[in-house]
């Protein structure tokens, strides 16, 4: 079955940008949709938006004017870059691959990015 | 937004114990809702979606009902695995977005 896992820097300045990427193994990246979703300490989850293999993305419009969601084919894997973060960024960040009837049925296992000068 | 309000917040039971947990949407989902248990320092796993259908794999004693804007997990008889917390997530419109979560706890 399709495996996940995110990898990025776990320590952002603020004011700065977070950028992390979900490599996609024992499966192809392709035909499907793919998203990321966080997690701050001790509470719910958040959808941030997904990214299609043919690049078309959509995003939490709460999230929106900060997000990007990019796919790279060829090595199997999608990015997220979240700009201008503050300590309210501080998230586990996890990657989803997201069925067509839009809920998330693989996970990669999470990656905590602390926000803090 | 589609605001997602799970209750109760924490809920604590005993062994083969009948437990419900509800979800209620602010818009009518119909069947669009998703439900996932997750472990401490652990992915989300999901458990049903379209309101009741079981993933595969998982235990029959998990069960999913509802429609529109109110729908309930249950599971029929509490087993130690359980503990968690539960997220019902709404799959009807984006932004996809999910309960508060309820804490299962084992007595």
């Amino acid at each position: 079955q399709v495996q996940l896992q995110e990898s990025g820097p776990g320590l952002v300045r603020p004011s700065e940008t977070l950028s992390l990427t979900c490599t996609v193994s024992s499966g192809s990246i392709s035909n499907y949709y793919w998203s990321w979703i966080r997690q701050p300490p001790g509470k719910g989850l958040e959808w941030i938006g997904y990214i299609y293999y043919s690049g078309s993305t959509s995003y939490n419009p709460s999230l929106k004017s900060r997000v990007s969601i990019s796919v790279d084919t060829s090595r199997n894997q999608f990015s997220l870059k979240l700009s201008s973060v503050t300590a309210a960024d501080t998230a586990v960040y996890y990657c989803a691959k997201e069925r067509s009837d839009s809920t998330f049925e693989y996970w990669g296992q999470g990656t905590l990015v602390t926000v803090s000068s | 937004d589609i605001q997602m309000t799970q209750s109760p917040s924490t809920l604590s039971a005993s062994v083969g114990d009948r437990v419900t947990i509800t979800c209620r949407a602010s818009q009518s989902l119909s069947t669009w809702l998703a439900w996932y248990q997750q472990k401490p320092g652990k992915a989300p796993k999901l458990l049903i979606y379209g309101a009741s259908n079981l993933q595969s794999g998982d235990p029959s004693r998990f069960s999913g009902s509802g429609s529109g804007t109110e729908f309930t997990l249950t599971i029929s008889s509490l087993q130690p695995d359980d503990f968690g917390t539960y997220y019902c997530q709404q799959h009807h419109s984006s932004p996809y977005t999910f309960g508060q979560g309820t804490k299962v706890e084992i007595k």
